[in-house]
């Protein structure tokens, strides 16, 4: 059964702490991975997108890395700001760029405090 | 910031009251998505559309229905709304290069 597993699943840090979220999945055959994140009350916003051949993309503070041999991601963010709170959701597609099935992990809620 | 807008933001109605939700985009992207989500939870495939007069369900069973007249127009239509149905919807394109848009949402609750 293709899936999509985060952790954790809500995380509070400091303000100017870095943090670390981590995705597993299970979707064969792969062809990408996004990051979205979601502000409380509104749609998803993409942060990163990666294929099979990448296994790092930058935008900004955040960094995304991926292993496809282990099928995990990571989404790292540096020196973390208060409208960073949100929840950080891993997506995985199974097809290419005609946008197969796209598997949703539940999310890791971030809470940054002052 | 993509261009796909959603109404209303948010709405409380009575049982058994018909709603649409309205979803557009400015992208001329030809796939549509209305997808739900509950609190915490993944969000679920409802609905999705390739292009005009093409629309399909999705993964998630849905007693929604939507239309495809327009490119930029994707509604979706509750006949008879139940609690159950009390949820946050969704809407997105696609536009190619693995990039998909979502709108803002619309946060439904059913007294």
């Amino acid at each position: 059964k293709n899936q999509v597993e985060q952790s954790p699943q809500s995380l509070i840090i400091l303000e100017g702490k870095n943090c670390t979220l981590q995705c597993n999945y299970t979707v064969s055959p792969f062809s990408n991975l996004r990051w979205y994140k979601q502000d409380t009350g509104r749609g998803p916003v993409s942060l990163t997108i990666m294929t099979f051949s990448e296994n790092t993309k930058s935008n900004g503070r955040y960094t995304a890395t991926l292993d496809a041999d282990t099928k995990q991601s990571s989404l790292h963010i540096t020196a973390s700001q208060l409208s960073d709170s949100a929840s950080y959701i891993c997506v995985v597609s199974d097809r290419g760029s005609t946008l197969g099935r796209l598997y949703f992990g539940r999310g890791t809620q971030l809470t940054v405090w002052p | 910031e993509a261009d796909i807008y959603q109404t209303p933001r948010y709405l409380v109605i009575g049982t058994g009251k018909k709603i649409t939700l309205e979803c557009s985009q400015t992208m001329g992207h030809d796939k549509m998505y209305w997808y739900q989500q509950d609190p915490g939870m993944e969000l679920h495939l409802i609905h999705y559309s390739y292009g005009v007069n093409s629309t399909e369900k999705g993964d998630l069973s849905s007693e929604s229905t939507v239309s495809r007249i327009r490119t930029e127009h994707f509604p979706l239509t509750l006949e008879s709304a139940r609690p159950s149905h009390t949820s946050q919807y969704l809407c997105a394109s696609f536009g190619g290069s693995y990039e998909q848009y979502f709108g803002p949402g619309t946060r439904l609750t059913v007294t």
